[in-house]
């Protein structure tokens, strides 16, 4: 069973642009979440999806928006780049449900320059 | 609202001794717990996960960790540590009853192993 796949796993980007980030689920996972990892703050929730609808969302700015499509995969979208939005970005899959654990994919490393 | 410290920034222990890792959560209600690892440049990797059956729970690679809700403390511990298991390793609470995928992860514990 093939695990979560995140593309692509290495981007640079200059202060201003934007940029989309990919991730496909395990199969049969419906619940995709995002996570931003930075060496100052660790890593942070940033919104999860199910069914196509966005259940939770985390404290940050509007510029950073996801999607996810029929067949549960996703993309988040981060606008306007800065140059604190270097990160890693996990993307993690689940059957969702209390105490489902998540499995996550490599990551994107994004550096914005 | 639920949180969840890790007590140790980095841990340093031989290889073959035990290893003890240190997580202290806060919730509201009874939480789900688990642990991940991360080895540099790769994904995080689930050690264990507790969800109110046994206090107790073993993972993989000879890991375990025990849930005391007196001391609202899930430890983990490796009665030997092998040069493998130097990575970081995060201690997770499950933020919600009625919601997943917002997971509150602790700062993370540098795990050195030296021969």
């Amino acid at each position: 069973k093939a695990g979560v796949t995140q593309t692509p796993r290495y981007l640079i980007k200059t202060r201003g642009q934007q940029v989309t980030l990919s991730c496909s689920p395990i199969s049969g996972h419906r619940s995709v979440s995002w996570y931003q990892q930075t060496p100052g703050q660790g890593l942070q929730f940033l919104f999860e999806y199910f069914s196509e609808t966005q259940r939770n969302k985390g404290n940050f700015p509007g510029r950073f928006s996801g999607r996810q499509f029929s067949n549960s995969r996703s993309e988040m979208n981060v606008s306007t780049l800065e140059l604190g939005d270097s990160a890693l970005y996990l993307c993690a899959s689940a059957t969702r449900g209390v105490g489902t654990e998540a499995f996550f994919g490599q990551g994107t490393r994004l550096t914005v320059v | 609202a639920q949180s969840v410290t890790q007590l140790d920034s980095h841990v340093s222990v031989s290889e073959g001794t035990p290893v003890l890792l240190r997580c202290n959560y806060s919730s509201s209600y009874s939480p789900s717990l688990f642990w991940y690892v991360q080895h540099p440049n790769k994904g995080l990797q689930l050690l264990l996960k507790y969800t109110s059956a046994a206090t107790l729970v073993k993972g993989i690679n000879g890991f375990e960790a025990e849930f005391k809700k007196s001391e609202t403390s899930f430890h983990l511990t490796k009665p030997s540590a092998h040069m493998s298991d130097a990575a970081e390793y995060f201690c997770v609470v499950s933020l919600s009853t009625d919601s997943w995928g917002k997971f509150q992860f602790g700062a993370g514990t540098q795990v050195v192993v030296t021969p």
